[in-house]
């Protein structure tokens, strides 16, 4: 069974700093990996996955992430912090030879402040 | 424009009053799922469909029920509803394994 740890519920960065939002995954068979955005009120978009190949995959809204094996992670990185990047964000990862069973994280709140 | 449709999107119920929350999307995929959100516990898995006929439970299935008769709609029931299925509840929606899932804009359940 796969799992995601997301640390850190609650994160508060300067509009302008760097947004790094921490993602740790076990699978027992290789993934596909994705993050989610919510915001207040909505459904949930996605992001950007990985699912083979390049490793550092590009999102919208300037969000970034790089699928490390070694490290069993995919942490999700910004350089420049937005006050509309205030969300919940949700990593989430799936079995490669299992259809549609998307596990998620439990989420990072991200707060930006001026 | 692609989307799934969940409806309502706010609903107040009574324990015990079977209730049904509708799930349609216009995208034409196989794939569709239901997920409760709670807050320090993420999205969780209650019931997903690879196809028309084929359903198969997720993390918490108990107290829900779904069909998929057609493959555009993907309902799910509570027969009985209880406390402890107040909840916000997303369906979504992929083509394929590994695909973009698109979410619905979610029901927001309250049972009293």
């Amino acid at each position: 069974a796969q799992s995601v740890t997301q640390l850190g519920s609650h994160v508060s960065v300067s509009e302008g700093a760097l947004v790094l939002l921490r993602c740790n995954y076990s699978s027992s068979v290789p993934p596909y990996l994705f993050w989610y955005v919510q915001y207040p009120n909505q459904g949930l978009q996605l992001l950007l996955k990985y699912t083979t190949g390049a490793t550092l995959v590009k999102g919208i809204n300037g969000f970034e992430a790089e699928f490390k094996k070694s490290e069993t992670s995919f942490h999700l990185t910004k350089p420049s912090a937005h006050m509309s990047d205030a969300a919940e964000y949700f990593c989430a990862v799936t079995p490669f030879d299992t259809a549609s069973k998307l596990t998620f994280g439990t989420g990072t709140r991200l707060q930006v402040t001026l | 424009e692609a989307q799934v449709t969940q409806n309502p999107r706010y609903l107040i119920t009574v324990t015990g009053k079977k209730l049904t929350v509708t799930c349609s999307q216009n995208m034409n995929h196989e794939y569709m799922s239901w997920y409760r959100q709670d807050p320090g516990l993420g999205l969780r898995q209650i019931y997903y469909s690879m196809n028309v006929e084929v359903t198969d439970k997720g993390d918490v299935p108990e107290g829900y029920k779904v069909s998929r008769k057609e493959k555009r709609n993907f309902p799910l029931i509570l027969e009985s509803p209880s406390p402890n299925q107040t909840s916000l509840y997303f369906c979504a929606s992929s083509f394929l394994q590994g695909a973009e899932a698109f979410f619905g804009q979610g029901t927001r359940l309250t049972v009293v």
